[in-house]
This record gives structure tokens, sequence and C-alpha cells, in this order.
């Protein structure tokens, strides 16, 4: 089955300890990308990734880092996680980068940060 | 202004009803258009995309695209009780070519039985 797994669904953690929320995808995009979703603040891009070793910021990077070794894998890092990140995470792939193509999500990492 | 903008509702229909859903954008250069539905605590599902002006139909959903008016719809025909979700628009960003997709705060749709 194509799909975007994301682990772990859900993690609470404290303040400043290090953590990786996973993302693999087995449908061979190019493209991947993280974002948060917060209420009245809409889905926000943190970072995202046209390719293998080619990363760039979103909207919202601060505190996150990313890396793309793999096609296929796209971990998302809080090296000192803060209150402020808990949120909802989604991993995102796409086909392409090009305009033509929607994103199929992950299944959801919900952060909380004490 | 926000980029992508949509009624945050809720907007209730009653079943068997039309919703209509409505979204628009600021970006002229935007070129794809989707429309995700999200169940509550669940990740968006891509239901409809739509690239040129004018109607899309596919099942009980209709999308419809006006670039000159910078907004695009979402017909739900024959509405029923699996359809309450929340209905995000998505525009790329037209201006770059980062692939990213800009999301609408979505719109919440209620289907009463």
């Amino acid at each position: 089955e194509a799909q975007v797994t994301q682990n772990p669904r859900y993690l609470i953690t404290v303040t400043g300890k290090k953590l990786t929320v996973t993302c693999s995808q087995n449908m061979n995009h190019e493209y991947m990308s993280w974002y948060r979703q917060d209420p009245g603040l809409g889905l926000r891009q943190i970072y995202y990734s046209m390719n293998v070793e080619v990363t760039d910021k979103g909207d919202v990077p601060e505190g996150y880092k990313v890396s793309r070794k793999e096609k296929r894998n796209f971990p998302l890092i809080l090296e000192s996680p803060s209150p402020n990140q808990t949120s909802l995470y989604f991993c995102a792939s796409s086909l392409s980068g090009t305009p033509l193509y929607g994103y199929t999500f992950g299944s959801g990492t919900r952060l909380t940060v004490v | 202004q926000k980029e992508v903008e949509q009624n945050s509702g809720p907007l209730s229909v009653p079943e068997g009803a039309i919703a209509s859903l409505n979204c628009t954008y600021s970006d002229r250069g935007s070129q794809s258009f989707f429309w995700y539905r999200q169940y509550s605590g669940k990740s968006p599902e891509l239901i409809m995309f739509i690239y040129s002006n004018g109607d899309k139909e596919d099942g009980r959903f209709t999308a419809q695209l006006n670039k000159a008016s910078q907004y695009v719809s979402l017909l739900i025909r024959d509405s029923q009780p699996s359809d309450s979700a929340t209905y995000l628009c998505a525009v790329n960003q037209g201006s770059s070519n980062t692939g990213k997709l800009i999301f609408g705060q979505g719109t919440t749709l209620q289907v009463k039985p």
C-alpha cells in the first residue's frame, strides 16, 4: 500500500530533551515536507526537500532540523524542544516539486512538550 | 490579507442538500488548487484538484475555479453525515518553484441527518 508512515503517533516529552520524528514514504516521491498544524493557525510548512540532500526552510523552521540522506526518509529533529513546539505534525510527500501534484500526508504525530 | 482564505464555519446543511465551500487566494501566479478533507484528529486527504478555469466533477464533488476572481470552490451534492469534516483549500505558491502548498484554515462542514 502506497503510504507515508510517521512515528511515533503520540509523544510527550520534557523541555530540552532531543527527539526525532521519523517519516518514510514508499512511493518513490522526490518531494517531502513537514508541516505543523495549530488551532487558529492552520497548516504551516516547517521544512521541505526537493530531493536527496536538498533541503530548505519553510515558514516556521526555528527550533527544527531535517535531513534527507535517502529518498524515502525525511526525519524531523527537535534538538531542544520547547513548550511552543507542542503541536500536531504532519509529514507529506509528492511525486515532484512541480505545481501539478498534491501531497500525500502521513497519519500525524501529536507532540506535547512539558 | 491571508494568502488563502476560507470561512471557518461551521457550515451546517441537512442530509441530501448541496454544500458549497469557498476559498479565495492572493497569489495570481498560483496554478494548482486542491481540496483536502480532514476528519477530526486525522490527516488531510486529497479529494479534488483543479488546474484550469471552469468546473471539474468527480462523483458527488465538483471543484470550480475562477482565476480572474482568484476564487475556488467545492460543491458537495447529496451531502451525507459522513461528509462532516473540515475541508482545507490549498494553493501552490506561484511566486516560487518550491513545491509549497499554502493551506487555508479550513471550513468545518456539519451534515445533519
